[in-house]
């Protein structure tokens, strides 16, 4: 158990839709980092969080949006949903922010669009 | 061409063989990390490298930061081996990860 805890675990939706993720950390982690993994594209950096502060930018597109809350929780806010938005949709949690520790991940939200 | 490449992409072995993943990047990174996919989907961090050598249980992570290069061994592979492996690096020249589209691996008994 990575102490890492992602809600919903599984997120059925129409196009055009908005949802939100959310993002427990593991107990003593202030980074939150956000994930996309789709079947064509691999693994893709979204964005990183610490302390409260966005402190890094991936290939978040503009209809995704997301905040680290005081109590550190996360969450990843997508909207205007299309069917390529269909992914795994992981989050990770670290004791530093500037990747000079290791990761915990949650186990994913898969997130399918119709 | 991406930052991260990873090869082979797919590999079969049989239960016992000593096994090499090998990952080469482009750009400058302060940590390059090793992660573990089962077919469930759930992701496992096996290892995060800076310099040197990492070893623990079967598994050996080395990193060449001259030469841009990294390796993960699995010694005395098992079935319970059988995942992706995915090697990603933190690009400090713009702050952002970059990932490697993962090795398949398959341990027959």
């Amino acid at each position: 158990d990575s102490g890492v805890t992602q809600t919903p675990k599984h997120l059925i939706t129409a196009t055009g839709q908005r949802v939100t993720l959310r993002c427990s950390p593991r107990s003593g982690d202030l980074s939150v980092y956000w994930y996309q993994q789709s079947l064509d594209q691999g693994l893709q950096f979204l964005i990183q969080y610490y302390n409260g502060e966005e402190r890094a930018k991936g290939n978040i597109l503009e209809r995704f949006s997301a905040q680290q809350f005081p109590d550190l929780h996360s969450e990843l806010n997508l909207s205007s949903l299309e069917l390529g938005d269909s992914a795994l949709y992981f989050c990770a949690s670290s004791v530093g922010g500037r990747d000079n520790s290791p990761l915990h991940f949650g186990n994913g939200t898969r997130l399918t669009v119709t | 061409k991406n930052e991260v490449e990873q090869s082979p992409q797919n590999l079969t072995a049989q239960e016992g063989e000593f096994i090499t993943i090998n990952c080469s990047y482009s750009v400058g990174i302060s940590a390059l990390h090793w992660l573990q996919q089962h077919p469930g989907g759930g992701i496992v961090s096996l290892f995060m490298l800076s310099s040197g050598k990492k070893k623990h249980g079967r598994l050996i992570a080395t990193i060449n930061i001259q030469e841009k290069h990294s390796s993960l061994h699995i010694t005395a592979s098992h079935p319970r081996d059988s995942a992706v492996y995915i090697c990603a690096v933190w690009g400090y020249n713009f702050n952002k990860f970059y990932f490697g589209s993962g090795t398949k691996l398959n341990v027959k008994p």
